[in-house]
Order: C-alpha cells, then structure tokens, then sequence
C-alpha cells in the first residue's frame, strides 16, 4: 500500500495567491523529506530537502522564500507555494526516505495558476 | 551522483519479458543503482535497487554486469500497464548525498 501522500491531488488558484500542499508519511517516521518539481513533458527536478525540526535546504536556482517548506513533524512536510504565478503551474511531488537506502514517492499535486 | 544512459523509448509485446538498459560508466563503489517508473500524471513508483549482486522481487529483477558499469532491469511478463516512464538513477542514499537525481528515463510502451 501507499507509504507516502499528498494534498491535495490537484488545486487551482488565482495568480497572486498563496498554495499549500501537504506532504504525509503514512506508516513510519521520516527525517527527512525532498520536493520535486515537474514540468509537462520532463523529468522530475528536486526543488529542495525538508529536513524535520531544521530548516531546508535548496537546490541551486530555487527561491527559499517563494518556496516555504515546512517538516514540523516526523510524519508531515509542508510545501507554500507564495504569490503564485502561471509559470509555477507545475507537478509537485514529495518523496520520503525510508530506512538507509530507499526512497519513496508521493502521488503528486497538480497545481495550475490562473 | 553519476550519469546514466538510458534509450528514450522502447516498445514491447504483452507477455514477454522487456529488458531496459541502464548505462553508468561513472558509477562510484558506493553508489546503488535504483529503477522507478512513472506512470503518466501519478508520482514515481520505486521498483528495485541494488549495489553488486543481481536482484529480484515481485515486480521486476535487476542485472549488474560485474563491473557495475552497466544494468538491466527486467519485468519478466510485460503487461498494458506496465507502460510508463522509467528511470535508472544511481546515488549514494546510505551517504550524505541523500538525492536522487532523475534522468530522461525510457519510455516503454506495451502492445498488444
């Protein structure tokens, strides 16, 4: 069965508005957690590693403050997407790893900007 | 983490098996070889991974050539929906890399 969900699965705001999605591990206890993004038509790009109780960590060309991430918990990252636009129209997905050497994936959310 | 070299695109026929295969020359000792596929608009499913010894579970088995060099991964008896992007990725997770880096991956598609 699924180890890792997302909410929502799909969403559609306003440009200029704020999105949250949440990111959930169902079974066990995740430290750390990592955000990808992707675009119609290509692979999937990490956005950033949410690590639980310390701040993110971005990778290169990615706004920490357009996109706030928050891992509160041992089972509960958090993904703002702030003052969207509709080039952040996008795929975003979570992936948890588990135990030393495996990741696991969420189903995604499909955020569209009006 | 390392490169690798996947064909863009593959097609098989339902019920026989469909090898992908996985180039990376510049893999690292510590460096495991992982299959995920996606499936259109859905998050990536991981299917196997392994270090050096070839490997097997209900989805699929995983060949290393023994210089780690290159793999396969194998899914014995295709099905429709086993059509999907796949990825072969190499990282170190154990490590303080902790990223997967995804590629292009193949595109198999599944006939009838």
């Amino acid at each position: 069965g699924a180890v890792v969900s997302q909410h929502p699965s799909r969403v559609i705001c306003k440009s200029g508005t704020s999105v949250k999605i949440e990111c959930r591990s169902l079974d066990f206890q995740a430290t750390t957690m990592f955000w990808y993004r992707q675009f119609p038509k290509q692979s999937l790009m990490l956005m950033a590693t949410s690590n639980e109780g310390s701040k993110a960590t971005y990778e290169q060309g990615v706004e920490k403050d357009k996109f706030l991430i928050n891992h509160a918990s041992l089972t509960l990252s958090t993904l703002t997407v702030t003052s969207a636009h509709p080039e952040d129209s996008s795929f975003y997905i979570c992936s948890v790893r588990r135990g030393r050497d495996t990741q696991y994936f969420g189903p995604g959310t499909r955020l569209t900007v009006l | 983490d390392a490169k690798t070299t996947q064909p863009p695109s593959m097609d098989c026929a339902e019920g026989r098996a469909a090898n992908l295969p996985c180039n990376h020359s510049t893999i690292s000792g510590n460096e495991y070889v992982y299959w995920y596929r996606q499936i259109h608009s859905q998050g990536p499913q991981y299917i196997i991974h392994g270090l050096k010894n070839n490997e097997t579970n209900e989805m699929a088995s995983l060949i290393i050539t023994e210089d780690r060099k290159s793999s396969t991964l194998i899914l014995p008896h295709a099905t429709l929906r086993d059509t999907a992007v796949y990825y072969c990725i190499v990282s170190d997770l154990t490590g303080g890399g902790n990223k997967l880096t995804f590629g292009t991956g193949t595109q198999l598609k599944v006939e009838l």
